[in-house]
């Protein structure tokens, strides 16, 4: 079974601050998620990558295959991205009917005004 | 995007009592639909995959016969924690998929259950 590894746990940030926040996996996979939960328990899919990177407004996720290990990144960032940020991979061996997902713990980032 | 909705958001019940939540996709079909169930400052745990017309799917570890799962058509999955007890009280998230192998999951809100 795929072990998905997160960190930083907890990150506090300022206003405005670059974040960084690392997923690394153990086995070889198909995709990988980023999700983020709000306090109030609703989770938001952020992107789904197999290889490279994407982009979406303030956000950058990327991902290195060889290295098995994918990072998100939030450029200026603002009180509204407080919340959790998970990582979810896919496993490789996946049939297409199928995309069970591994989680990790999750990062909880808090970015002060 | 596509839209995955939980009934209900919220519920409290006695001990011994039965509770159904349902998951629909709005506006998509989705033949797989996933229940996860999530404690307290951990990750989510999946619990059972639930398929359209058949029998779901259940980890290791999960009762079905305590959580009862019916993919009845291809926009609604119910789940039923029967004979609920107080370590059942727990956040249960499912999410749902149009079944394309690179094809996203869009997840629930999320139904907090509490059990007194």
């Amino acid at each position: 079974k795929n072990e998905v590894e997160q960190s930083p746990q907890n990150l506090t940030a300022q206003e405005g601050e670059f974040i960084t926040i690392n997923c690394s996996y153990s086995v070889g996979i198909s995709a990988l998620h980023w999700l983020q939960q709000h306090p109030g328990g609703g989770i938001v899919s952020l992107f789904m990558l197999s290889s490279g990177k994407k982009k979406h407004g303030r956000l950058i996720a990327t991902i290195n295959i060889q290295e098995k290990h994918s990072s998100l990144h939030i450029t200026a960032s603002h009180p509204r991205d407080s919340a959790v940020y998970i990582c979810a991979v896919r496993a490789g061996d996946s049939g297409a009917g199928s995309y069970q997902l591994t989680f990790g713990k999750g990062t909880k980032l808090s970015v002060i005004p | 995007g596509a839209v995955v909705s939980q009934h209900p958001s919220r519920v409290i019940c006695k001990s011994g009592t039965s509770v159904k939540i349902e998951c629909r996709s709005l506006d998509f079909q989705a033949t797989t639909m996933f229940w996860y169930r999530q404690f307290p400052k951990q990750s989510l745990m999946l619990m059972a995959t639930s398929n359209e017309g058949s029998k779901a799917t259940y980890e290791q570890g999960v009762e079905k016969d305590k959580f009862l799962i019916n993919h009845a058509s291809l926009t609604l999955s119910t789940l039923t924690v029967t004979s609920a007890h107080p370590e059942d009280s727990s956040f249960y998230i499912c999410s749902a998929g149009r079944g394309g192998l690179f094809d996203t999951q869009y997840f629930g809100p999320g139904t907090r259950l509490t059990v007194l």
